[in-house]
């Protein structure tokens, strides 16, 4: 059972570049998250999808857009990478919302911008 | 803005003690509390989760309690092993289905 996966595991980018994570959930969860995870920070969410087709800004969302391809995937893109966001990226999903339902979390991605 | 500290940072001890892991928050307006672990180089796997009728939870050799109105939970793990040596978060649930996470425990248990 693969649960969350997410691509690529790891990526190293220059400033300005540009880059997309992909993250696939195989649980028909209706809600999928983005956070982020840095030290002394704590997860930050930075968007969110509570159904097909929609999305929301979380706490962190600048620099980041986002897109619900479908039930089962919800992608990440940075347009334009900066050196502020090198951290390490969650994708998350939840049977319902985060209110009432379990999160489950993929592996992480991480990303460092030269 | 909800805040959630997690008390402390950091713990080491002896294989097959009892031990609490303690979570505040500061809007005990909330509809759950859930209970992570993250092992180095991984991500977050869920625990338990409470939510806000509820006062505890139990899975194995863990529970979790929730208080409310003090905005407080623990995490209990009983005889522990260091096979649970990790980061254990908590995070709390508000509006906006937004979670709010601790900064975690790290706990180290020594054979």
């Amino acid at each position: 059972n693969a649960g969350v996966t997410q691509t690529p595991k790891f990526q190293v980018l220059k400033t300005g570049q540009s880059m997309t994570l992909q993250c696939a959930q195989d649980m028909n969860h209706n809600s999928m998250y983005w956070y982020r995870q840095d030290p002394g920070m704590g997860l930050r969410l930075i968007y969110y999808s509570a159904s097909e087709g929609t999305t929301d800004k979380g706490e962190v969302p600048n620099g980041y857009n986002v897109s619900r391809l479908n039930k089962r995937e919800f992608s990440l893109r940075l347009e334009s990478a900066a050196p502020s966001q090198t951290s390490v990226y969650f994708c998350a999903s939840s049977d319902g919302t985060a209110i009432t339902g379990e999160l489950f979390f993929g592996e992480g991605s991480r990303l460092t911008v030269l | 803005k909800q805040e959630v500290t997690q008390i402390p940072a950091a713990l080491s001890v002896p294989e097959g003690e009892n031990l609490v892991l303690n979570c505040s928050f500061t809007d005990s307006a909330i509809y759950n509390l859930q209970w992570f672990r993250q092992d180095p180089g991984k991500g977050l796997t869920s625990l338990l989760l409470i939510q806000s009728s509820q006062r505890e939870q139990t899975s194995g050799r863990l529970n979790a309690s929730l208080d409310k109105s003090s905005g407080r939970s623990t995490l209990y793990i009983a005889a522990s092993q260091p096979g649970d040596s990790a980061t254990y978060l908590c995070a709390v649930s508000g509006s906006g289905s937004r979670l709010t996470f601790g900064e975690g425990t790290q706990l180290t248990v020594n054979p």
